[in-house]
Formats: structure tokens, C-alpha cells, sequence
């Protein structure tokens, strides 16, 4: 089991740049979650799927702001335009579900962004 | 939706005592799941205990333990014979079966002295 994997590591970006996070979840597991993390705001849901359908999005701070999953195995968190304040520690987590609420989530080592 | 609050931002303990973090939960549902995740430095979340809400018995994991009041809605997460590599911060979750969402508390930060 290789857990969820999170590229890149790290990013460094300019403001006005567009930024794309990616995350490949643990085979077998059809939910995936995308959190980000601030010392101000603690860890916040942005976005989860089920079976690859986004279920809620309500996390999502504004429209610059987009997820996909276009499979089982990958998926992608765009900020287009990024700003400053986009600056935080995003993490993907993957669990099996959504019906195994008992399962628990399985976390990336995270994408620690950084906008200039 | 459900909320979790964890009251206390930090807390410190002398290595090989006890220590205990306090969680406070709140949920319509009748059927969720309480976790304790640590995050050390390295920032990698890392599960430490989970907790059936139906079940009355205190979840146990090594020196890891719950004070589960389900009455009133407290999760708290006791530490024993504090270790130095426990220092990271601690955070209590909720997951319901309604929406599957994994809320979290903002975090305490525990620090193990020598």
C-alpha cells in the first residue's frame, strides 16, 4: 500500500499564477477529500467525491478555486488565479466509503503553497 | 453539519506522565465516528485512536486512551507515560453517516518536555 500520494511537495508561485495540485488516493478507496490547512483557519474541508462525483463543494472558497476527478486513481486542485492568502498546506485524503463512515481518512504528506 | 471545538490551543506534560486533551463534539446524527489524529512536525496526519459512537467501551490503542461521554458530548484523549516523540499538535474529528464529512477541531498543540 503505497498511501495517498501528493505532488508537488512543494510550490512556489507568483500571484496571478494559475497552481495545480495533484493527488493519487489509495486503490480501493472511492472517497477523496481535499482539505487545506492555515494556522488562522485550522483544517478546512474544501471539497470530497464520491465515486468520482463531487458531493459537496461548499468548502471551496471562491471560483478561483476548482477540483477534479476524472478517475478512480487522480485528481487535481486548480487555484486560477492564485493570491497571496491561497498560501497553505493542502492535503488530499482518501478513505473507503461513503457508506464505511467508520473508516478512517487516509492523509497525503500534503502541497505546501506559497504565493508571492 | 456537525462541530467539533478543542478549547485548549496548547499544553505541555513532563516525559513518562499523563496527560489528557479535551474535545468537545456536537452532531444531530445518531450514528458518527470520533478520531484523534496527530500531526508532528513532518505535518503528516497520522490516526491515533477512533471511536464508535454506539459503543460504550473506551477505545484503547497502547498508552492511548479515550474518555468518551457520549451524554455529553466529549471525546477526550489521554496520554500515557508521555514520550517525547508524541510532541505534534492533536486533533479530534467527527464523521457522520449522513454526510461522510470528516469535521475537525482546530488543534492543541502538545509539547513533551524532557
Amino acid at each position: 500500500d503505497a498511501g495517498v500520494i501528493q505532488s508537488p511537495r512543494h510550490e512556489v508561485t507568483e500571484m496571478g499564477q494559475e497552481v495545480t495540485l495533484r493527488c493519487k488516493p489509495i486503490s480501493g478507496h472511492n472517497s477523496l477529500f481535499w482539505y487545506r490547512q492555515t494556522m488562522m483557519r485550522g483544517l478546512e474541508l474544501l471539497i470530497y467525491f464520491n465515486n468520482n462525483v463531487p458531493i459537496d463543494d461548499s468548502g471551496m472558497p471562491e471560483d478561483r478555486f476548482s477540483a477534479k476527478m476524472p478517475n478512480a486513481s487522480f485528481s487535481t486542485l486548480k487555484i486560477q488565479p492564485s493570491e497571496p492568502r491561497d498560501s497553505a498546506v493542502y492535503f488530499c485524503a482518501s478513505t473507503r466509503g461513503p457508506r464505511n463512515y467508520n473508516s478512517p481518512l487516509h492523509f497525503g504528506n500534503g502541497t505546501r503553497l506559497t504565493v508571492t | 453539519a456537525q462541530t467539533v471545538t478543542q478549547s485548549q490551543p496548547e499544553m505541555s506534560v513532563q516525559e513518562a506522565e499523563t496527560v489528557t486533551l479535551s474535545c468537545t463534539y456536537d452532531t444531530s446524527e445518531s450514528n458518527y465516528y470520533l478520531f484523534w489524529y496527530k500531526q508532528p512536525p513532518s505535518r503528516q496526519m497520522i490516526l491515533v485512536i477512533r471511536q464508535e459512537a454506539y459503543k460504550q467501551q473506551n477505545a484503547t490503542e497502547n498508552r492511548f486512551s479515550v474518555n468518551f461521554q457520549k451524554a455529553a458530548k466529549s471525546f477526550s484523549l489521554k496520554i500515557s507515560d508521555s514520550q517525547l516523540g508524541d510532541t505534534a499538535m492533536y486533533f479530534c474529528a467527527c464523521r457522520t453517516g449522513a454526510n461522510s464529512k470528516l469535521t475537525f477541531g482546530k488543534g492543541i498543540t502538545l509539547s513533551v518536555r524532557p
